[in-house]
């Protein structure tokens, strides 16, 4: 098992434009998680699955935001129309209901950089 | 509204020594606590957590205390090495909401 995966690293990209990551979480796990985080704060929760079913997503998904997680295995997570203050490390974790502790484990991070 | 609040950003601690690092929270429903490590260009790596019907948590050099009347936990490293400079963070978490609640972050220096 080599953890949770996030592709890209790294991405910049023009404003206005429309970006897509990936994330793999770890192949047992059920509950997938995205987190943002920005310079100087901690992560922020943007939206969580478990299995293929979103139930929850944060009022900072704005609407040009949207999460699959088809097939309840990997997710993605698109940004339409960004904007400079999308800017931020964007976090994929994962967690299994199987386990009694709950930590979730996180990815290396995909760094945003809307230019 | 911050609910789960670190108010030291950073911290410098001799090797060897003890490092403690705190963590408050306001949010009375909060039960399950969690301490990450963040090193730079990383995401968080799980540490150790708590929840709220202990009162301590030990895993090799790491212990986590709560004090649920104070609405505080700490984190204490012993000894602290080089190797544990990063940034750590505090979150919370309410049994049956799943997502966290992260705190803003303690950087710790460990100065050989």
């Amino acid at each position: 098992d080599t953890g949770v995966s996030q592709d890209p690293r790294h991405k910049i990209t023009k404003r206005g434009q429309n970006v897509t990551f990936r994330c793999d979480p770890i192949s047992e796990h059920n509950r997938l998680y995205w987190y943002r985080q920005t310079l100087g704060q901690g992560p922020e929760f943007l939206t969580y699955f478990q299995n293929e079913a979103q139930l929850e997503k944060s009022r900072l998904l704005s609407d040009r935001f949207s999460a699959e997680r088809p097939k309840g295995s990997f997710s993605t997570l698109e940004i339409q129309r960004t904007e400079q203050g999308d800017s931020a490390m964007y976090l994929c974790a994962s967690s299994s209901t199987r386990r009694h502790i709950t930590e979730a484990f996180f990815g290396q991070g995909t760094r945003l950089t809307v230019v | 509204d911050q609910q789960v609040k670190q108010n030291s950003p950073s911290l410098s601690v001799q090797e060897g020594r003890i490092s403690i690092l705190n963590c408050d929270y306001t949010n009375s429903m909060f039960d399950y606590f969690l301490w990450y490590k963040k090193y730079p260009a990383e995401g968080p790596t799980f540490l150790i957590s708590i929840s709220s019907i202990k009162d301590k948590n030990e895993d090799g050099r790491f212990t986590v205390f709560l004090n649920k009347s104070a609405k505080h936990l700490s984190l204490h490293i012993v000894p602290s090495q080089p190797g544990d400079s990063a940034v750590y963070f505090c979150a919370a978490s309410v049994s049956g909401t799943y997502k966290y609640i992260f705190g803003t972050g303690t950087r710790l220096k460990v100065l050989a």
